[in-house]
């Protein structure tokens, strides 16, 4: 099986643009969760998403957002980037069905390193 | 917020020696689990433990969960320079379907 695929894997923006980051979980999972890792904060749980409804939300703004489609890969979108958005991005997917709450394991994808200058 | 929170924050040793690395959490939890990554990639999964296991292993890694302590501990065996990484602890909470990851232990195993 193909493993947890994000584009870009980096990209540079200017403050002010917006970004949109693509994620492919694998294949049969339908659980994908979204993680904005920085040296300061560490790993910070953005949003998981099962099949197409947004199910947990972290404490970020609103300019951040995503979606999943019905074949379960998923986007994250950041508006008005600020300089403190520049961070590595990771998505991960699970096997997790909706009969028991609950992600359990985590696949994750090598990233997307975002530059805001 | 962090849930999870691994000491030491960082860890030198020589191949061969063990690692130890612990985590403390705050609230209850379903099951914790222990993630190794290497510089700037993505997490790798090592091992799961249910809140209702008090040890499991993995080759050359055991680890430990003490629920009444809200505690858990990650020994690597016969350490190799290939260990060398960050290791991060992530808790399950009772309620949530979401993983809370801690800020890591930077394990080096010097050759």
């Amino acid at each position: 099986k193909a493993g947890v695929t994000q584009t870009p894997r980096y990209l540079i923006k200017t403050r002010g643009q917006q970004v949109t980051l693509s994620c492919s979980p694998i294949s049969g999972h339908r659980s994908v969760s979204w993680y904005q890792q920085t040296p300061g904060q560490g790993l910070q749980f953005l949003f998981e998403y099962f099949s197409e409804t947004q199910r947990n939300k972290g404490n970020f703004p609103g300019r951040f957002s995503g979606r999943q489609f019905s074949n379960s890969r998923s986007e994250m979108n950041v508006s008005t980037l600020e300089l403190g958005d520049s961070a590595l991005y990771l998505c991960a997917s699970s096997p997790a069905t909706s009969g028991r709450p609950g992600v359990g394991e985590l696949f994750f994808g090598e990233g997307s390193r975002l530059t805001v200058l | 917020s962090q849930q999870g929170e691994e000491d030491p924050q960082a860890l030198s040793i020589q191949e061969g020696e063990n690692a130890t690395m612990n985590c403390s959490y705050k609230t209850s939890i379903n099951n914790l689990q222990w993630y190794r990554q290497n510089s700037g990639r993505g997490l790798v999964h090592l091992i799961l433990i249910r809140s209702n296991e008090r040890e499991k292993h993995s080759g050359r890694l055991r680890v430990t969960l003490d629920t009444s302590k809200k505690s858990s501990s990650l020994l690597i065996t016969a350490s190799r320079a290939a260990d060398t990484a960050s290791y991060f602890c992530a808790t399950e909470p009772l309620r949530y379907s979401t993983l809370t990851f801690g800020k890591g232990t930077m394990l080096l195993v010097s050759p």
